[in-house]
């Protein structure tokens, strides 16, 4: 059974600076997505990542994909206080039903001034 | 259009009651989830719906009853729920074929009082 680990769980930024979220996967993955949900809202579709070597880039945030290594990570550039959210990766099981997501604990991101 | 409508946004409910959630998107996706998400939890998948078709249902009692009643809608149905059902519900939909990205609506926040 596919298990997704996210680390760290909590990340406290300041404006400006780069960080990234790592998710690393137990077993073979077709696809990873990375979702966003603010407090109270429901999950904002970031990136979906199909194959090994996958990178996706949009305004300050990069999602790469290595099925080798099974890890996927979620990069943070130059942080500002919009992106304060909780950020989920999700694998899917491989030869299972779509929408069958499989998500990490979460990390939820605060970004200082 | 990427919108996945949920009704309502809010219920409470008595243990002894029957309420309905409500889930439409018109995407042409023809396939439709049911997520439930605790606090501070990830989601965790309750059933998924292939062309109007039960092709998941994660073992979850049979006080929530899921119908899809066309290839736009599906309910939820609710009786006899417990307290630690409280959570927020998200239904989700995509295009049938996998790989694609996975739309969630913004929820029915639920309290089981």
């Amino acid at each position: 059974e596919l298990k997704v680990e996210q680390n760290p769980l909590f990340l406290s930024m300041q404006e400006g600076k780069n960080y990234t979220i790592y998710c690393n996967y137990s077993t073979t993955s077709d696809r990873l997505y990375w979702y966003r949900q603010d407090p109270g809202k429901s999950l904002e579709s970031l990136f979906v990542l199909l194959s090994n070597g996958a990178v996706k880039q949009e305004g300050r945030l990069m999602a790469s994909l290595d099925t080798k290594a099974r890890l996927s990570t979620l990069h943070i550039t130059a942080a500002v206080h919009d992106l304060s959210a909780t950020y989920f990766c999700a694998g899917e099981n491989y030869g299972g039903s779509q929408g069958n997501l499989i998500f990490g604990k979460g990390t939820k991101l605060s970004v200082k001034p | 259009d990427t919108e996945v409508t949920q009704t309502p946004k809010h219920l409470v409910m008595g243990m002894t009651n029957k309420k309905s959630l409500k889930c439409e998107q018109h995407m042409g996706h023809r396939a439709m989830y049911w997520y439930k998400q605790k606090a501070k939890k990830p989601p965790e998948l309750m059933f998924v719906y292939s062309y109007e078709k039960l092709s998941i249902n994660e073992s979850v009692p049979s006080r929530f009853s899921p119908e899809c009643p066309n290839s736009s809608l599906l309910n939820l149905h609710l009786h006899a729920l417990q307290p630690e059902d409280s959570a927020l519900y998200l239904c989700a939909s995509s295009i049938r074929t996998v790989g694609n990205t996975i739309y969630f609506g913004e929820g029915s926040w639920l309290t089981v009082v």
